[in-house]
């Protein structure tokens, strides 16, 4: 059974404001991941780690940053929410034994901002 | 660059029936993986199934499996005996080594009482 935890799992907040999401996995992975996904359609890379202190930006721009000061853990953060960041946002890991190629999700965060 | 098509938005069966669920990719790469992911209302996505490109048995999960076809970049999800907890969004996804996924647009599948 996979490990992969994330807060809040919900998420309202006005614009301009500062918010983190997080993600943490007890799993040992190397990688971690994060997507954006609107409801119903498809997963977008915005950035992805390939171990501590190595970051890098996926496919779809994005105004967030991320951190992986640690193994297991890899935070999101808007400096300055806007509505057009409302979205679900998904963590992933994988990178481990057998099934390295495998990602493993959490269950996401779904941010709404006003 | 690495693409996925899922030509089924949505999809629509009776519960118990076999259903089918179709998925074609594009790669320069030799040496890739191939994965079908469950997203139930709930929204948390879940390995649904893997195929590993160099392997030419198909492989199966209890009552799901896929027909990969290599040469023609085919990859669809047959699930057997389907159930009313099958009712998800299915994505199809590619990947190489331990990088990036790339996604499908999703199939929305519904088993019906």
């Amino acid at each position: 059974e996979a490990d992969i935890y994330q807060t809040p799992r919900y998420l309202v907040i006005g614009t301009g404001k500062k918010i983190t999401l997080e993600c943490s996995q007890t799993m040992g992975h190397d990688k971690m991941y994060w997507y954006q996904q609107d409801p119903g359609m498809e997963l977008h890379l915005i950035h992805y780690s390939y171990g501590v202190n190595s970051t890098e930006k996926g496919d779809l721009s994005s105004e967030s940053t991320v951190s992986r000061i640690r193994t297991e853990h890899f935070p999101l953060t808007l400096e300055s929410a806007r509505p057009s960041h409302t979205s679900q946002y998904l963590c992933a890991s994988g990178g481990r034994g057998r099934v390295k190629e495998t990602q493993y999700f959490g269950p996401g965060t779904r941010l709404l901002v006003l | 660059a690495q693409t996925v098509t899922q030509s089924q938005p949505e999809m629509s069966v009776q519960e118990a029936e076999t259903v089918t669920l179709s998925c074609t990719y594009d790669t320069s790469e030799s040496n890739y993986y191939l994965f079908w992911y469950k997203q139930p209302p709930s929204r948390q996505m879940i390995l649904v199934i893997r195929q590993e490109a160099y392997k030419q048995q198909n492989a199966t999960e209890n009552r799901f499996s896929v027909n990969f076809q290599k040469a023609a970049k085919s990859f669809s999800l047959k699930i057997s005996d389907s159930q009313l907890g099958d009712t998800a969004m299915y994505f199809c996804a590619l990947g190489q080594g331990a990088q990036k996924l790339v996604f499908g647009q999703g199939t929305r599948l519904t088993i019906n009482p």
